[in-house]
C-alpha cells in the first residue's frame, strides 16, 4: 500500500517550453502533496505544499509563476515548470501524506528533467 | 527552526560488519521522526516512524531507535544490497504548518562484498 507513482520518470526539453509533471497517489487518498527538488548529492529541498482543492504555498525563494502546482483532486497534482531554462535541470521529487493515518510522507519515484 | 544533523556523511562497511547511523535533531516539539533509504535515481523509500523517545522499530537488519536528542539507525550484518543513501526528517508541531518534514543531508552508505 501507500504507492506514489510519478509522470514522466525523466523529460529532455528545449529552453523556453513548458513541461508538466503528474503526482498520483494509487492507493490511498492524500489531502495534502509535497513537491521536492534535489540537486546532485544533496537532500531533498521542500518547494511547495499543495492541498486538495486550495492554493499551494510555496517555499520562500520558489517562484510561484514559474513552478505551477494544481491539487485538482484527492489524487493528482502536478507540477509545470514554465518557460524552462538549463537551471531548471534537477530530480524532482512528489510526496503524499496519507490522509488519516499518522503523518508519513510516502515519495514518488522522481522525475528528472534536463533543459537544453 | 527545526535543524537535523546527520553522521558520518558517507560510511564503508564490509559485509557481515554492523554499524550505527546518527541523526540528531532539534525541534520545538517532536511530533515524528521518520527514517529513509534512497537508491540512486529514485525516490526516497519509507522505512521507519518513530513518536517518542524509547521507542525502536525492526525491519530486517535495521533498527531505529529515539532518543530526546537523537535517532540512530543500527545496521546488523549489512549485505550489498543495503548500500543507499538514509536520511532522516523530523516533523515538528508549530502552529498552523502543514506539518511538512525537515530533511538531513543524508549518510551515504556502500557495503563492500
Amino acid at each position: 500500500g501507500a504507492v506514489v507513482s510519478q509522470h514522466p520518470s525523466w523529460v529532455i526539453c528545449k529552453s523556453g517550453t513548458s513541461v508538466k509533471i503528474e503526482c498520483r497517489s494509487l492507493d490511498f487518498q492524500a489531502t495534502t502533496m509535497f513537491w521536492y527538488r534535489q540537486f546532485p548529492k544533496q537532500s531533498l529541498m521542500l518547494m511547495a505544499t499543495s492541498n486538495e482543492g486550495s492554493k499551494a504555498t510555496y517555499e520562500q525563494g520558489v517562484e510561484k509563476d514559474k513552478f505551477l502546482i494544481n491539487h485538482a483532486s484527492l489524487t493528482l497534482s502536478t507540477l509545470t515548470v514554465t518557460s524552462a531554462h538549463p537551471e531548471d535541470s534537477s530530480f524532482y521529487i512528489c510526496s503524499a501524506r496519507v490522509f488519516g493515518l499518522q503523518e508519513t510522507q510516502y515519495f514518488g519515484p522522481g522525475t528528472r528533467l534536463l533543459v537544453l | 527552526e527545526d535543524q537535523v544533523t546527520q553522521s558520518p556523511e558517507a560510511l564503508r562497511l564490509q559485509e557481515g560488519e554492523s554499524s550505527s547511523l546518527n541523526c540528531s535533531y532539534t525541534v520545538s516539539g517532536l511530533r515524528g521522526l521518520f527514517w529513509y533509504r534512497q537508491d540512486p535515481g529514485k525516490g526516497p523509500e519509507f522505512l521507519f516512524t518513530l513518536y517518542s523517545a524509547g521507542e525502536e522499530k525492526e525491519k530486517e537488519r535495521l533498527k531505529a531507535t529515539l532518543t530526546k536528542k537523537e535517532s540512530f539507525l543500527h545496521i546488523t550484518a549489512p549485505k550489498p544490497e543495503d548500500s543507499a543513501t538514509y536520511l532522516c526528517a523530523v516533523q515538528s508541531r508549530p502552529v498552523g504548518s502543514a506539518r511538512q518534514l525537515t530533511f538531513g543531508s543524508g549518510t551515504q552508505l556502500t557495503v563492500l562484498p
